[in-house]
């Protein structure tokens, strides 16, 4: 059994739409990583977060240590939203991120 | 600009041939490491360093090699390689660790016929 679920796998959804992406662990962890991959390859970091809750623009990221669980919704969607969007989680006391499979979001127009 | 830099971007080569994959950051990082994805399997680690001259393998380490010289620089070296290791590598870093925002080079795309 992986460590790191994410669901859906893919999902298709209209411009406009409230989005929400899950990531759930199965271990302590020190720390949990939202990521964006886009169509042409590049990986960018969006959050990195412990505890709560954290916003940046029409992203928000949420975490619940105890349910070992974390979401990240995405409000207003548009077209250029679409990617896949990986989850991560740092374990405590290890060096090394265990990644989950990834979430394929399409935003049509 | 801080970035990670991967070079080359694209490399088509035949079995056998030996080939390095450069990486470099330009932010101080003492964490860098090597991934590669394939379609389905998402990102699996090879290798890792926590520091110069300190490194570890990750979860796929078989074919490869790294050295950590400098700390900017982490090179990844292919001795020999094989079809199996056609996929899109790339590096990573972050201050220290995994509990630190990571930064992802762009991406090495290699073909090994």
């Amino acid at each position: 059994k992986n460590e790191v679920e994410q669901s859906p796998q893919n999902l298709t959804a209209q411009e406009g739409e409230f989005i929400t992406i899950n990531c759930s662990y199965s271990v302590g962890i020190s720390a949990l990583h939202w990521l964006q991959q886009h169509p042409g390859g590049g990986i960018v970091s969006l959050f990195m977060l412990s505890s709560g809750k954290k916003k940046h623009g029409r992203l928000i990221a949420t975490i619940n240590i105890q349910e070992k669980h974390s979401s990240l919704h995405i409000t207003a969607s548009h077209p250029r939203d679409s990617a896949v969007y990986i989850c991560a989680v740092d374990l405590d006391s290890n060096y090394q991120l265990i990644w989950g499979a990834g979430t394929k979001l399409i935003i049509k127009p | 600009e801080a970035q990670v830099t991967q070079n080359p971007r694209y490399l088509i080569t035949v079995t056998g041939k030996k080939l390095t994959v450069t990486c470099s950051q330009n932010m101080n990082h003492e964490y860098m490491s090597w991934y590669r994805q394939d379609p389905g399997l998402g990102l699996r680690q090879i290798y890792y360093s926590m520091n110069v001259e300190v490194t570890d393998k990750g979860d796929v380490p078989e074919g490869y090699k790294v050295s950590r010289k400098e700390k900017r620089n982490f090179p990844l070296i292919l001795e020999s390689p094989s079809p199996n290791q056609t996929s899109l590598y790339f590096c990573a870093s972050s201050y220290a660790s995994g509990s630190n925002e990571q930064f992802f080079g762009p991406g090495t795309r290699l073909t090994v016929l």
